[in-house]
């Protein structure tokens, strides 16, 4: 059963650390989101790539945060240094977006709760 | 710009009763538009999806979602809860860039308690 896996499931770490967050896509799908999820402004896109490249980011605050996908079966999402108000459940998704017979509807991983003490 | 609002932050229904979840959303062209439920420590499990064709479309788990482009809606049905189904419930538009899939947006969700 083809799934996006997602790693670390929890992870609890001290204001100021480096935070790494893991996603496997669905093998054969081309694009890749990381959305974040909080209480109060709930689903947030952090960024998305095509085919490996990234299009866009604007979600992301850059100066503390970058996504990056090393290869087709790996993407990565990672925050440094971490602060408290980045405490959320983070998500990746991945699709195979509109083009032919595919309607665009995205497949979620279980998603990465962070929580910086 | 796109967007999508579900009015209703949170409903409870009786199990055995119907449901219905209202969805509106702001698009320019004709949107792809979608339905997911998420269960507490869960990622989102798509339930349906349109796209262009019949406006009633089925879903997994006996809902139903009927597009009215009039009323800029995708409104979510059932028409027996079942306590399985308490959950929280998004709406997403999928944005197109560059004449392709862009990312989702989603409505703030709708969560649902079902009484017994």
């Amino acid at each position: 059963d083809a799934r996006v896996t997602q790693t670390p499931r929890d992870k609890v770490t001290e204001m100021g650390q480096e935070v790494t967050m893991r996603c496997q896509p669905i093998l054969g799908h081309n694009t890749v989101f990381w959305y974040r999820q909080t209480m109060m402004q709930g689903l947030e896109l952090l960024a998305y790539f095509r085919n490996r490249a990234p299009l866009d980011d604007s979600g992301m605050p850059k100066d503390r945060f970058s996504a990056e996908m090393p290869d087709a079966t790996l993407a990565t999402l990672k925050i440094q240094p971490s602060e408290p108000r980045d405490s959320a459940v983070y998500f990746c998704a991945s699709g195979l977006g509109t083009s032919g017979r595919n309607t665009g509807e995205l497949f979620f991983g279980e998603g990465s709760r962070l929580t910086v003490l | 710009a796109q967007s999508v609002t579900q009015p209703d932050i949170h409903i409870t229904v009786s199990e055995g009763a119907s449901l219905e979840l209202r969805c509106n959303y702001s698009y320019g062209a004709t949107p792809y538009l979608f339905w997911y439920v998420q269960s507490p420590g869960q990622g989102l499990q798509l339930l349906l999806k349109y796209f262009s064709g019949d406006t009633l479309v089925q879903g997994i788990k006996g809902f139903e979602a009927e597009f009215k482009r009039s009323q800029s809606s995708f409104n979510l049905r059932k028409p027996s809860v079942h306590w399985s189904d308490a959950a929280e419930y998004f709406c997403a538009v999928g944005a197109n860039y560059g004449g392709s899939q862009g990312n989702l947006i989603f409505g703030k969700g709708t969560k649902l308690s079902v009484k017994p």
